[in-house]
């Protein structure tokens, strides 16, 4: 199984600060890598697919980058509706695996 | 688009429990699903996938042998059948749904807590 490691586990930030998230994975999964954002007692919510498209509706201050076995989400400006926890996913093969998750807090 | 799962609850270990996922505002037959779980302060796992046909289906080796996942399309309802239930199967159940061939996920259900406890 491909292993998905996330750092920092916790970040703290202010509004306003630009923010990243690592995400490695033990072997390389090309840019098949999706991010998704989860507010407490919420059902997780798409951000970013193939590790740097936008899913629509997302704000542009989200940006993803990387291929292989590293990348980055990147958070612009942090806003009060982004302090929340960001998970990575790889679907580079099966079993789909995701990070243990990024709390961003303030 | 909504995803509602239902069928959650309190049930004794080695007991069973079936979840529903009910789909609206869709094609729900043309899209393949997936079950996903998160235990308490956790973090997500993947383990049981359903093409839009049925054909392929997966399970992850934690729950394979015990779960059993199905869907009808006419009644645009993807079912999980759990037995054997351990503790550590405690968790808030989702169903989300793959947009298209590659297995991310772009709408998720509100999930439906499963505790596992005598």
């Amino acid at each position: 199984d491909i292993q998905m490691t996330q750092s920092p586990s916790t970040l703290s930030a202010s509004m306003g600060d630009r923010i990243t998230i690592t995400c490695r994975a033990s072997q390389t999964i090309s840019s098949w890598l999706a991010w998704y954002q989860q507010k407490p007692g919420k059902a997780p919510n798409l951000l970013i697919y193939k590790a740097s498209t936008l899913q629509g509706g997302v704000p542009s201050r989200f940006s993803g980058s990387g291929s292989g076995t590293e990348f980055t989400l990147t958070i612009t400006s942090l806003q009060p509706d982004d302090f929340a926890t960001y998970h990575c996913q790889q679907y580079d093969s099966y079993p789909w695996t995701f990070g243990q998750g990024t709390k961003v807090e303030i | 688009v909504q995803l509602v799962e239902s069928g959650g609850g309190l049930v004794q270990p080695g007991g069973s429990l079936r979840l529903s996922c009910t789909a609206s505002g869709f094609s729900f037959s043309n899209y393949n699903m997936i079950w996903v779980r998160q235990a308490p302060g956790k973090g997500l796992e993947l383990f049981s996938y359903i093409s839009s046909s049925s054909r392929t289906i997966y399970y992850a080796d934690s729950v394979k042998g015990r779960f059993t996942i199905s869907r009808n399309n006419a009644q645009n309802s993807l079912s999980l059948q759990m037995n054997s239930l351990r503790d550590d199967d405690t968790a808030i159940y989702y169903c989300a749904r793959a947009p298209g061939v590659y297995p991310y996920f772009d709408y998720w259900g509100q999930g439906t807590l499963v505790t596992v406890s005598s």
